[in-house]
């Protein structure tokens, strides 16, 4: 079975550019999550879909991250205009519906803002 | 808001030695406490976790304890090896729900040979 796997693995951008990082869940999913780490720092939260509804987005920066995960496969994280403070590792993981609590994680987008 | 508090930021060891990582939580409705570990350049997985109906739970060389009183867990490796080196995060959440885990900033340990 195939794993959790992000796109791209690592990109490197100028402030004020946008990047769309994206995350295919294991197969069957219906929760998808977002979470950032800033070097050093927490997995932070960030948002989570339930199928392509948005469940909780409490996690989100700012109004220059948009999630969106139409059909309830596949979800896209756009940054526009991409900031300094907005590098770090983006991870996507992914849970089933009637969950036993793991997280299934991708290997991560490591986003660099210059 | 929910935090998740994490120590040591890193832990260095001697190979055979135990290695102890502790966390606490704000979130008195945190019932599910997962340990991740990250491997050099890979994707965090789930090594162990423990619930709020149990104090301990071990599998091999790892443990981990839950005091829902003082709201802290940790994590002990013995015998630890060259393979244990990573980043470790603990995290806690209510599963069953909506699954949200809020982690720890990690743990890097080094086990040198």
């Amino acid at each position: 079975e195939a794993g959790v796997t992000q796109f791209p693995s690592h990109s490197v951008i100028e402030k004020g550019q946008t990047v769309t990082l994206r995350c295919d869940p294991i197969s069957g999913h219906d929760n998808l999550y977002w979470y950032r780490r800033v070097m050093g720092k927490e997995i932070k939260f960030l948002l989570h879909f339930v199928k392509e509804s948005k469940q909780d987005e409490s996690g989100m920066p700012n109004n220059r991250f948009l999630a969106e995960r139409t059909g309830g496969t596949y979800s896209t994280l756009k940054v526009q205009p991409a900031e300094l403070e907005d590098s770090g590792v983006y991870f996507c993981a992914s849970s089933q519906r009637v969950s036993t609590g793991e997280l299934f994680f991708g290997e991560g987008s490591r986003l660099t803002v210059l | 808001g929910e935090n998740v508090e994490q120590h040591p930021s890193t832990l260095s060891v001697q190979e055979g030695d135990s290695a102890v990582i502790k966390c606490t939580y704000s979130d008195s409705a945190s019932n599910y406490f997962p340990w991740y570990k990250q491997e050099l350049g890979k994707r965090p997985q789930l090594i162990i976790d423990i619930r709020s109906n149990v104090g301990e739970k071990k599998d091999q060389r790892i443990a981990v304890t839950l005091n829902k009183t003082a709201k802290h867990f940790s994590l002990h490796i013995t015998e630890t090896q060259p393979e244990d080196s990573a980043v470790y995060f603990c995290a806690g959440g209510t599963p069953g729900g909506y699954n949200k885990l809020i982690f720890g900033a990690g743990t890097r340990l080094a086990v040198h040979p």
